[in-house]
């Protein structure tokens, strides 16, 4: 039972553009979520995150937006830039913080130029 | 060091054979996690130390599995009787506390089972 689902296995957007990466999820005890960045043969690096107390954080050209009545969270990354190419995956936790997390399966973004 | 350290990068074993991954979490980091990633899924949770002891092993897929901590730093993942499902990329994290809003992960071990 995936909890945590990301349904686009990749993505493409050109340099510039918003790249806009989506995750739903299905435990609403989940209070908490992240969002990972991962380059090949490298481990996952945290992005941003965001309490379920509020439906918006931003940080810098990255912001995540939460809708808990449908159980759905986006990160956008805007303007897209050739560096953001990797793999994003969206985790959350039912513990109030980034212990014990759960994984969706990721969404590869590919940045053209 | 500066960040989350697993060795070895790279294992390649016969099925039936015990393994054992390590990592060395970043300086002071009193919650270790570790994760897997099978081919085409996510991060799997296997198991979260807080300093030595273990509250959750909840994720470990069989009694295969252990994991332990010492002098609340580096920790060692065994997996005994290797099959070849085990195959997976093996990933720690490590975290200054267990309320901190992020972990930072190590590159992984990359488990191939033969």
């Amino acid at each position: 039972d995936q909890q945590v689902k990301q349904n686009s296995p990749s993505l493409s957007v050109q340099e510039g553009r918003i790249s806009i990466l989506n995750c739903d999820y299905t435990n609403s005890m989940f209070d908490y979520f992240l969002w990972y960045k991962k380059y090949p043969a490298e481990g996952p690096t945290f992005l941003i995150s965001i309490s379920s107390i509020k439906d918006k954080n931003e940080d810098g050209r990255f912001t995540v937006f939460l809708n808990k009545s449908a159980k759905h969270l986006s990160l956008h990354i805007v303007p897209s830039q050739p560096g953001d190419s990797a793999v994003y995956f969206c985790a959350a936790s039912d513990t109030g913080t980034a212990s014990k997390l759960t994984f969706g399966t990721g969404t590869r973004l590919q940045v053209t130029l | 060091g500066a960040g989350v350290s697993q060795s070895p990068s790279n294992k390649v074993t016969e099925k039936g054979k015990d393994v054992e991954l390590r990592c060395d979490p970043i300086s002071g980091h009193t919650a270790l996690y570790w994760y897997r990633q099978s081919l085409g899924q996510g991060l799997e949770f296997l198991i979260y130390f807080q300093g030595n002891s273990a509250p959750d092993k909840s994720g470990l897929p069989s009694d295969r599995f252990s994991a332990e901590r010492t002098g609340g730093s580096v920790s060692t993942l065994t997996i005994q009787r290797t099959q070849q499902e085990d195959s997976a990329v093996y990933l720690c994290a490590s975290s200054l506390i267990p309320q901190g809003n992020k972990a930072f992960f190590g590159q992984g071990t990359r488990l191939t089972v033969v």
